[in-house]
């Protein structure tokens, strides 16, 4: 069974400060096939990094994200108050298959 | 831009059917280059991804669920569905539709969701 294991579970950090997110796969993911995710309650998740370093869309550019093999990182330079939030890791299996590790929450200290 | 919401009954009996439409405005599900997602999140685990249609009709579904599952082109041309047979309490969670953007071929990532909705499953 594949698995993502990201930690922290939990992230306590002030504005301005850099975010450090891990994501450790169980088994080798090509990086082309690793996403990130932004999720606030009650709305709807947002695409923010695919293919391990690619950011999406309107993605400011204090996210980046890096990693291969099986360990991915997802970084915020400095945080802004608007980016405490849960972070969802997700890989893409060719079966097709998709699967999500169970996220780190993003808190202001 | 393309959005997407989710519909259907909070509230399900076990051994029923759960029964979700997703609509898609400012788009159409005959575009080409993506797949139609159902995901779901049990309280306090991480998302499942349960299934993905693609406009032909084309389906395909996590093993674990594919038994119970039927995703399919809905009553309008921009909505699509979700059937998830013989419910249990294991089967309650928050329900989202999700659009899988397609690239040379291969379809990695969900671009658009919707905000989710909360299905209990309860006598």
């Amino acid at each position: 069974e594949f698995v993502l294991t990201q930690s922290p579970v939990t992230l306590s950090l002030s504005p301005g400060e850099r975010a450090t997110l891990s994501c450790r796969a169980s088994q080798t993911v090509s990086i082309n096939y690793i996403a990130w995710y932004q999720h606030k309650p009650g709305q709807a998740p947002r695409l923010l990094i695919y293919g391990a370093t690619f950011r999406a869309t309107g993605i400011p550019d204090r996210f980046s994200g890096s990693g291969s093999g099986t360990d991915f990182t997802l970084t915020i330079s400095r945080l802004e108050p608007e980016d405490f939030a849960v972070y969802y890791c997700q890989q893409y299996g060719t079966s097709p298959m998709y699967t999500f590790g169970r996220g780190t929450k993003l808190e202001i200290k | 831009q393309v959005q997407l919401q989710e519909s259907g009954p909070g509230l399900v009996k076990p051994s029923q059917t759960l029964s979700l439409t997703c609509t898609v405005s400012g788009g159409s599900i005959s575009s080409g280059n993506y797949y139609w997602s159902w995901v779901r999140q049990p309280a306090g685990k991480e998302m499942e991804w349960i299934g993905r249609m693609y406009s032909t009709g084309s389906t395909n579904y996590n093993p674990s669920l594919k038994s119970r599952v039927t995703i399919s082109v809905g009553t309008s041309k921009n909505q699509f569905s979700l059937k998830l047979s013989s419910v249990t309490a294991a089967d309650t969670a928050v329900y989202y539709c999700a659009r899988v953007s397609c690239t040379a071929g291969s379809c990695r990532v969900f671009d658009i969701w919707g905000q989710g909705t909360m299905v209990t499953v309860s006598s």
